[in-house]
C-alpha cells in the first residue's frame, strides 16, 4: 500500500513558521489533507485538498503539494499549536486506499 | 450543531465480536460519505473503513477485511462498525468521522470523541 513518511518532531520558537512535510511517491497527483490532534482530543481538519482551509482555521496555516513532497506551513507559530500533525491522502489504485502519514510533533519552544 | 457520537466499545476477549455505532446529528446525513479511524493507545491514527452516502462504496484497511463489516442506516442517521474475531491488536480508541462529500476520497471535516474497545483476556 502507499506509504506517507513524516518527520516525527519539528520544533520551532514561537512567532516563527514551521514546516511538517509529507514524504510519498508522486504525491503531487494526491490530494493531501492535514490534521491537528491535542492531547485527549479528537483531530481537527485543518488543510484540506492540498491548500484550502476549512472555516474557522486560522490563515496562519497553509499547504502546498508537489513532486514527493507535500508541506504543512504554519506561519507566526502560536503555544497553543503545540500538537501532532497528520496528513493524509487517498491512492485509488491501492487496495487499502486510505492512508495517514505517521504523524508529527510539533513543539513549540 | 453537527455532532457525532460513538459508543459500544467495551473491553472484550479475543475472538469476540463487538458492534460500534455512530450517531450523527446536526446535518443531512446521507448527503456524506463516513469512515471509522481508530488510534492506539499512544500511536498514530489509522483508517479502518469508509462507506459512501448510498452504500454504493466500500473499503476495509488490509488489517480489518475478512473480519469487520462497515453499514449505515440512513432513515437512522447511524454508522455501524461490526468486529468478529477481534484480536489484541485490535485494541484502539475508534473514531467516526464524516467526509466533506458524498464519496470516500474526501477530506474529514468533523470526527466524534471515539469509544475505546481493549481486546484482552
Amino acid at each position: 500500500s502507499y506509504v506517507l513518511t513524516q518527520p516525527p518532531s519539528v520544533s520551532v520558537a514561537p512567532g516563527q513558521t514551521a514546516r511538517i512535510t509529507c514524504g510519498g511517491n508522486n504525491i503531487g497527483s494526491k490530494s493531501v489533507h492535514w490534521y491537528q490532534q491535542k492531547p485527549g482530543q479528537a483531530p481537527v481538519l485543518v488543510v484540506y485538498d492540498d491548500s484550502d482551509r476549512p472555516s474557522g482555521i486560522p490563515e496562519r496555516f497553509s499547504g502546498s503539494n508537489s513532486g514527493n513532497t507535500a508541506t504543512l506551513t504554519i506561519s507566526r507559530v502560536e503555544a497553543g499549536d503545540e500538537a501532532d500533525y497528520y496528513c493524509q491522502v487517498w491512492d485509488s489504485s491501492s487496495d487499502h486506499p486510505l492512508v495517514f502519514g505517521g504523524g508529527t510533533k510539533l513543539t513549540v519552544l | 450543531e453537527v455532532q457525532l457520537v460513538e459508543s459500544g466499545g467495551g473491553l472484550v476477549q479475543p475472538g469476540r465480536s463487538l458492534r460500534l455505532s455512530c450517531a450523527a446529528s446536526g446535518f443531512t446525513f446521507d448527503d456524506y460519505a463516513m469512515h471509522w479511524v481508530r488510534q492506539a493507545p499512544g500511536k498514530g491514527l489509522e483508517w479502518v473503513s469508509g462507506i459512501s452516502w448510498n452504500s454504493g462504496s466500500i473499503g476495509y484497511a488490509d488489517s480489518v477485511k475478512g473480519r469487520f463489516t462497515i453499514s449505515r442506516d440512513n432513515a437512522k442517521n447511524s454508522l455501524y462498525l461490526q468486529m468478529n474475531s477481534l484480536r489484541a491488536e485490535d485494541t484502539a480508541l475508534y473514531y467516526c468521522a464524516k467526509c466533506g462529500r458524498r464519496f470516500l476520497e474526501s477530506a474529514f471535516d468533523i470526527w466524534g470523541q471515539g469509544t475505546m474497545v481493549t481486546v484482552s483476556s
